[in-house]
Order: structure tokens, then sequence, then C-alpha cells
């Protein structure tokens, strides 16, 4: 009866690498949330996925995020030519439909560290 | 501007006391509201969600109230224990253009009790 999984737990890139970031969510949950709450800072939504449909990115930076949701397998945010200030913790959740105020259960985070 | 705010940004008290968490929101148009549970280097756990029709919720030792006129929830801690120290955070999703999934977060409320 996992919850959301993702991984790695802790990720160390240097400046100019990608980031892969992994989330598995809920099995059953099709609606896919990612957050960054970045140092001494609140939660921030980055985007709403859907089996591979974006449907929200207005909380993503216009360059170098992505993220997608594909038909099999996790949800993936990519983050290329990191600079240390995508240093964060970034969380992903996931849901029944949001449409019927389900509420949306939360990974252990990933914590990015630029070096 | 929708905005959520928490007030204190820490609390400290002795084991066995009841206590009192404080959520403000500006917009009373809200969906629902939900409070989490975070530990630290840990991901978010629900504690509690009012959908926008409810006035409170009650789990345990947790009562959570909405007063949607006046833009606050509170989070009330009956006989409190050192392991219910943890951040705790209160995030709210509104209603309008649709965007009834997007959770915006107070900073939270660092609890300590003291055994």
């Amino acid at each position: 009866n996992a919850g959301v999984m993702q991984n790695p737990r802790h990720l160390v890139r240097r400046r100019g690498q990608e980031a892969r970031l992994r989330c598995s969510p809920v099995k059953g949950h099709s609606h896919v949330y990612w957050y960054r709450q970045l140092p001494e800072e609140g939660l921030k939504f980055m985007v709403y996925l859907q089996k591979e449909n974006i449907i929200d990115e207005s909380g993503m930076p216009k360059e170098r995020f992505s993220a997608e949701f594909p038909k099999e397998g996790p949800s993936i945010l990519r983050i290329q030519q990191v600079v240390r200030g995508d240093s964060a913790a970034y969380f992903c959740a996931s849901s029944l439909n949001p449409g019927q105020g389900m509420p949306q259960h939360f990974g252990d985070g990933t914590r990015l560290s630029i070096l | 501007k929708q905005e959520v705010t928490q007030i204190p940004a820490a609390l400290s008290v002795p084991e066995g006391e009841n206590l009192v968490l404080n959520c403000s929101f500006t917009d009373s148009a809200i969906y629902n509201l939900q409070w989490f549970r975070q530990d630290p280097g840990k991901g978010l756990t629900s504690l509690l969600l009012i959908q926008s029709s409810q006035r409170e919720q009650t789990s345990g030792r947790l009562n959570a109230s909405l007063d949607k006129s006046s833009g606050r929830s509170t989070l009330y801690i009956a006989a409190s224990q050192p392991g219910d120290s943890a951040t705790y955070l209160c995030a709210v999703t509104w209603g309008s253009g649709g965007s009834n999934y997007k959770l915006t977060f107070g900073k939270g409320t660092l609890l300590t009790v003291n055994p």
C-alpha cells in the first residue's frame, strides 16, 4: 500500500549538469503535482499533470525546467543546466480527481544540491 | 493576490497543553483547506481536509475549523505530546479560474512540545 514514491532522496549536481527527479504516484492516482520548497520559503506550486498531459505549468520557470507524466512509468521533473538557485527540496504529490475535492498525498521529496 | 499566512512562526509548549495554530487567507472564495504536518527532512503528511461547505473536521486529538467569512482556520491540538513536534502547514485551494488543484501554502508554524 505504497504512498507517493520519489527518488532519489538526495541529488547532488554541479552547475551546468542535468537533474532528473522521479515520482511514482499512489496506485490509482492519475493526477500528479510538483512543488518546490526553497530555503526559508514555503512550498510553491510548479506544475500539474494528468497522464500524458500537462494541465497547468504556470509555476514552472520558463527555461530549463520541464515535466512529463507518460502513460507508463513515473512522472519526471527535468532541470537542464542547473544553477545554484535550483538548490531546493522538490516535492511530488498525487490525488484522485481534484474536482471532487480529493486531498493531495505527498512524497518525501528530493533534496537537490548544486555545487 | 491569494495568500496564506500562518502565525506564529514558532511555538513552544510544555507537554500536555492544549494549543491552537492559526491560518489566515485572503479571498474567502476557497475550494478547500488542508492541514499538513512536516517532520525535518521528510515530506508532508495530510492531517485534515476541510471542504468549503464544512465548518470543521476532527481526527483523534486534532480539530480543524474553518471560517470563510473571516478568512481563518485554526488547528486545535489537545493534550500535546513531544511526538507532535513538527512544522504544521496550512494550504488552501481556490476555485476561481478552475484552479482548484493548486495548493497555496503558508510558511508554517514550527511546534516544539517539551517533555
